[in-house]
Protein backbone atom coordinates (compact mmCIF):
# COMPACT_ATOMS: atom_id res chain seq x y z
CA UNK A 1 0.00 0.00 0.00
CA UNK A 2 1.65 3.58 -0.89
CA UNK A 3 2.09 5.02 1.81
CA UNK A 4 3.54 9.10 3.06
CA UNK A 5 5.06 9.18 6.52
CA UNK A 6 5.36 12.38 8.22
CA UNK A 7 7.53 12.18 11.27
CA UNK A 8 5.69 13.83 14.37
CA UNK A 9 1.59 14.10 14.48
CA UNK A 10 1.94 16.42 17.13
CA UNK A 11 4.45 18.90 17.74
CA UNK A 12 5.05 21.80 20.50
CA UNK A 13 8.00 23.89 19.68
CA UNK A 14 8.81 27.63 21.20
CA UNK A 15 9.17 31.02 19.56
CA UNK A 16 12.62 31.32 17.56
CA UNK A 17 13.55 27.74 17.78
CA UNK A 18 14.61 25.96 14.18
CA UNK A 19 12.16 23.64 13.44
CA UNK A 20 12.29 20.41 10.95
CA UNK A 21 9.03 18.60 9.44
CA UNK A 22 10.44 15.86 7.88
CA UNK A 23 7.89 13.74 5.32
CA UNK A 24 9.36 10.66 3.53
CA UNK A 25 7.40 8.29 0.74
CA UNK A 26 7.94 4.74 -0.51
CA UNK A 27 6.11 5.36 -3.99
CA UNK A 28 8.71 6.43 -6.30
CA UNK A 29 6.88 9.85 -6.65
CA UNK A 30 8.96 12.29 -8.51
CA UNK A 31 7.00 15.20 -6.91
CA UNK A 32 6.81 15.83 -3.04
CA UNK A 33 4.49 19.26 -1.68
CA UNK A 34 4.20 20.82 1.82
CA UNK A 35 0.82 22.17 2.48
CA UNK A 36 -0.80 24.09 5.51
CA UNK A 37 -4.08 23.89 6.58
CA UNK A 38 -5.69 26.21 8.71
CA UNK A 39 -9.40 26.88 9.64
CA UNK A 40 -11.56 28.49 6.64
CA UNK A 41 -8.94 29.30 4.79
CA UNK A 42 -8.29 25.35 3.24
CA UNK A 43 -5.01 24.04 2.26
CA UNK A 44 -2.47 26.65 1.26
CA UNK A 45 0.79 25.37 -1.18
CA UNK A 46 3.90 26.37 0.98
CA UNK A 47 6.52 24.89 -1.28
CA UNK A 48 6.96 21.99 -3.74
CA UNK A 49 9.28 19.71 -5.75
CA UNK A 50 9.47 18.05 -8.91
CA UNK A 51 13.03 16.49 -8.69
CA UNK A 52 15.75 15.92 -6.31
CA UNK A 53 17.46 19.09 -5.17
CA UNK A 54 14.82 21.22 -6.99
CA UNK A 55 12.21 23.13 -5.20
CA UNK A 56 9.52 25.66 -6.32
CA UNK A 57 7.62 28.50 -4.06
CA UNK A 58 4.06 28.20 -3.62
CA UNK A 59 1.80 30.37 -2.12
CA UNK A 60 3.14 31.40 1.18
CA UNK A 61 6.70 30.24 1.51
CA UNK A 62 7.48 33.58 3.72
CA UNK A 63 9.07 31.91 6.92
CA UNK A 64 9.84 28.23 5.42
CA UNK A 65 12.25 26.59 3.50
CA UNK A 66 12.66 22.90 2.14
CA UNK A 67 15.03 20.45 1.58
CA UNK A 68 15.25 17.82 -0.83
CA UNK A 69 18.62 15.67 -0.55
CA UNK A 70 16.97 12.41 -1.73
CA UNK A 71 14.19 11.68 -3.77
CA UNK A 72 11.64 9.82 -1.54
CA UNK A 73 12.57 12.73 1.22
CA UNK A 74 10.99 16.29 1.78
CA UNK A 75 11.95 18.19 4.56
CA UNK A 76 10.03 21.73 5.87
CA UNK A 77 12.38 24.13 8.10
CA UNK A 78 10.74 26.78 10.23
CA UNK A 79 14.10 28.86 10.07
CA UNK A 80 13.01 30.65 13.02
CA UNK A 81 9.73 29.88 14.69
CA UNK A 82 6.43 31.93 15.32
CA UNK A 83 3.11 31.97 16.90
CA UNK A 84 1.46 32.29 13.53
CA UNK A 85 3.24 29.38 12.48
CA UNK A 86 0.65 27.21 14.71
CA UNK A 87 -0.93 25.02 11.88
CA UNK A 88 -1.82 21.42 10.53
CA UNK A 89 0.84 21.04 8.29
CA UNK A 90 0.81 18.14 5.76
CA UNK A 91 2.76 16.86 3.11
CA UNK A 92 1.68 14.90 -0.41
CA UNK A 93 3.60 13.14 -3.32
CA UNK A 94 2.56 12.19 -6.99
CA UNK A 95 3.68 10.75 -9.90
CA UNK A 96 5.07 13.34 -12.45
CA UNK A 97 2.84 14.01 -15.69
CA UNK A 98 4.96 12.36 -18.07
CA UNK A 99 4.63 9.00 -15.49
CA UNK A 100 1.14 9.45 -14.43
CA UNK A 101 -0.06 9.19 -18.31
CA UNK A 102 1.60 5.60 -17.80
CA UNK A 103 -0.70 5.03 -14.71
CA UNK A 104 -3.94 5.50 -15.84
CA UNK A 105 -3.52 9.06 -15.71
CA UNK A 106 -3.31 8.88 -12.06
CA UNK A 107 -2.48 12.49 -11.18
CA UNK A 108 -3.92 12.46 -7.47
CA UNK A 109 -1.60 12.99 -4.58
CA UNK A 110 -1.55 10.45 -1.53
CA UNK A 111 -1.13 12.83 1.69
CA UNK A 112 0.73 11.69 4.75
CA UNK A 113 -1.45 12.38 8.18
CA UNK A 114 -0.07 15.93 9.11
CA UNK A 115 1.66 17.18 11.68
CA UNK A 116 -0.05 19.64 13.72
CA UNK A 117 2.70 22.32 15.02
CA UNK A 118 1.91 24.48 17.91
CA UNK A 119 4.45 27.31 18.35
CA UNK A 120 4.27 28.73 22.50
CA UNK B 1 -3.60 31.72 -10.88
CA UNK B 2 -6.10 29.78 -10.55
CA UNK B 3 -9.13 30.05 -7.47
CA UNK B 4 -11.23 27.39 -5.99
CA UNK B 5 -14.39 28.09 -4.85
CA UNK B 6 -16.48 26.51 -2.03
CA UNK B 7 -19.48 28.26 -1.07
CA UNK B 8 -21.14 26.29 1.75
CA UNK B 9 -19.15 26.29 4.62
CA UNK B 10 -20.85 23.46 6.25
CA UNK B 11 -23.41 21.41 5.46
CA UNK B 12 -25.80 18.86 7.03
CA UNK B 13 -27.71 15.67 5.84
CA UNK B 14 -29.71 12.86 7.45
CA UNK B 15 -28.39 9.12 6.94
CA UNK B 16 -29.83 7.86 3.89
CA UNK B 17 -30.38 11.51 2.27
CA UNK B 18 -28.52 12.56 -0.95
CA UNK B 19 -26.75 15.69 -0.56
CA UNK B 20 -24.52 18.02 -3.21
CA UNK B 21 -21.34 19.88 -2.82
CA UNK B 22 -20.37 22.64 -4.68
CA UNK B 23 -17.02 23.83 -6.46
CA UNK B 24 -16.41 26.08 -9.14
CA UNK B 25 -13.36 27.10 -10.82
CA UNK B 26 -11.19 29.33 -12.50
CA UNK B 27 -8.77 28.97 -15.21
CA UNK B 28 -8.05 30.16 -18.95
CA UNK B 29 -6.75 26.20 -19.48
CA UNK B 30 -8.73 23.70 -21.61
CA UNK B 31 -7.11 20.83 -20.50
CA UNK B 32 -6.70 19.67 -16.45
CA UNK B 33 -7.85 17.69 -13.50
CA UNK B 34 -10.41 17.93 -10.93
CA UNK B 35 -10.33 16.17 -7.68
CA UNK B 36 -12.68 15.88 -4.78
CA UNK B 37 -10.79 15.00 -1.17
CA UNK B 38 -12.13 13.56 1.86
CA UNK B 39 -10.92 14.54 5.00
CA UNK B 40 -12.48 12.74 8.08
CA UNK B 41 -11.35 13.62 11.45
CA UNK B 42 -8.83 11.39 11.61
CA UNK B 43 -7.10 14.17 9.56
CA UNK B 44 -6.21 11.51 6.46
CA UNK B 45 -6.72 12.98 3.45
CA UNK B 46 -8.54 10.44 0.66
CA UNK B 47 -9.12 11.01 -2.38
CA UNK B 48 -12.97 10.56 -3.39
CA UNK B 49 -13.33 11.09 -7.15
CA UNK B 50 -11.15 12.45 -9.96
CA UNK B 51 -12.21 13.74 -13.45
CA UNK B 52 -10.57 14.86 -16.38
CA UNK B 53 -11.47 17.99 -17.98
CA UNK B 54 -11.00 16.69 -21.53
CA UNK B 55 -13.66 13.63 -20.67
CA UNK B 56 -17.31 14.70 -21.14
CA UNK B 57 -18.56 11.93 -19.24
CA UNK B 58 -19.25 12.52 -15.28
CA UNK B 59 -17.00 10.17 -13.32
CA UNK B 60 -18.50 7.94 -10.82
CA UNK B 61 -17.38 6.07 -7.90
CA UNK B 62 -20.17 3.59 -6.16
CA UNK B 63 -22.17 6.18 -3.89
CA UNK B 64 -20.26 9.37 -5.15
CA UNK B 65 -20.96 11.26 -8.38
CA UNK B 66 -19.97 14.57 -10.11
CA UNK B 67 -21.60 16.70 -12.45
CA UNK B 68 -18.94 18.56 -14.42
CA UNK B 69 -20.03 21.71 -16.28
CA UNK B 70 -16.64 22.76 -18.09
CA UNK B 71 -18.32 25.95 -19.68
CA UNK B 72 -19.87 26.80 -16.58
CA UNK B 73 -16.68 25.85 -14.39
CA UNK B 74 -18.49 23.73 -12.14
CA UNK B 75 -17.72 20.88 -10.48
CA UNK B 76 -20.27 19.09 -8.04
CA UNK B 77 -20.04 15.63 -5.89
CA UNK B 78 -23.23 14.03 -5.15
CA UNK B 79 -23.22 11.80 -2.55
CA UNK B 80 -25.94 9.33 -2.24
CA UNK B 81 -27.26 6.79 0.25
CA UNK B 82 -25.20 9.15 3.00
CA UNK B 83 -24.10 7.22 5.67
CA UNK B 84 -22.43 8.24 9.17
CA UNK B 85 -19.08 7.28 8.26
CA UNK B 86 -19.19 10.11 5.41
CA UNK B 87 -19.11 12.81 8.05
CA UNK B 88 -15.73 14.59 7.25
CA UNK B 89 -14.56 18.01 5.44
CA UNK B 90 -14.72 18.06 1.83
CA UNK B 91 -12.07 19.71 -0.32
CA UNK B 92 -12.46 20.45 -3.94
CA UNK B 93 -9.22 20.43 -6.12
CA UNK B 94 -7.93 22.07 -9.47
CA UNK B 95 -4.36 20.25 -11.09
CA UNK B 96 -3.08 21.86 -14.59
CA UNK B 97 -2.18 19.26 -17.00
CA UNK B 98 2.03 20.49 -16.69
CA UNK B 99 4.17 18.47 -14.52
CA UNK B 100 5.11 19.55 -11.15
CA UNK B 101 2.33 21.96 -10.79
CA UNK B 102 0.90 21.81 -7.45
CA UNK B 103 -2.84 20.92 -6.68
CA UNK B 104 -5.19 24.29 -6.10
CA UNK B 105 -7.80 23.88 -3.44
CA UNK B 106 -11.17 24.97 -1.75
CA UNK B 107 -10.94 26.30 1.80
CA UNK B 108 -13.41 23.59 1.99
CA UNK B 109 -17.18 22.11 3.21
CA UNK B 110 -17.72 20.78 6.53
CA UNK B 111 -20.03 17.91 5.89
CA UNK B 112 -22.05 15.98 8.77
CA UNK B 113 -24.33 13.32 8.23
CA UNK B 114 -26.62 12.83 11.25
CA UNK B 115 -28.77 9.73 12.04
Amino acid sequence: DVKVTQSSRYLVKRTGEKVFLECVQDMDHENMFWYRQDPGLGLRLIYFSYDVKMKEKGDIPEGYSVSREKKERFSLILESASTNQTSMYLCASSLSSDSARRVDFNYGYTFGSGTRLTVV
Amino acid sequence: AQTVTQSQPEMSVQEAETVTLSCTYDTSENNYYLFWYKQPPSRQMILVIRQEAYKQQNATENRFSVNFQKAAKSFSLKISDSQLGDTAMYFCAFRPPNSGYALNFGKGTSLLVTP
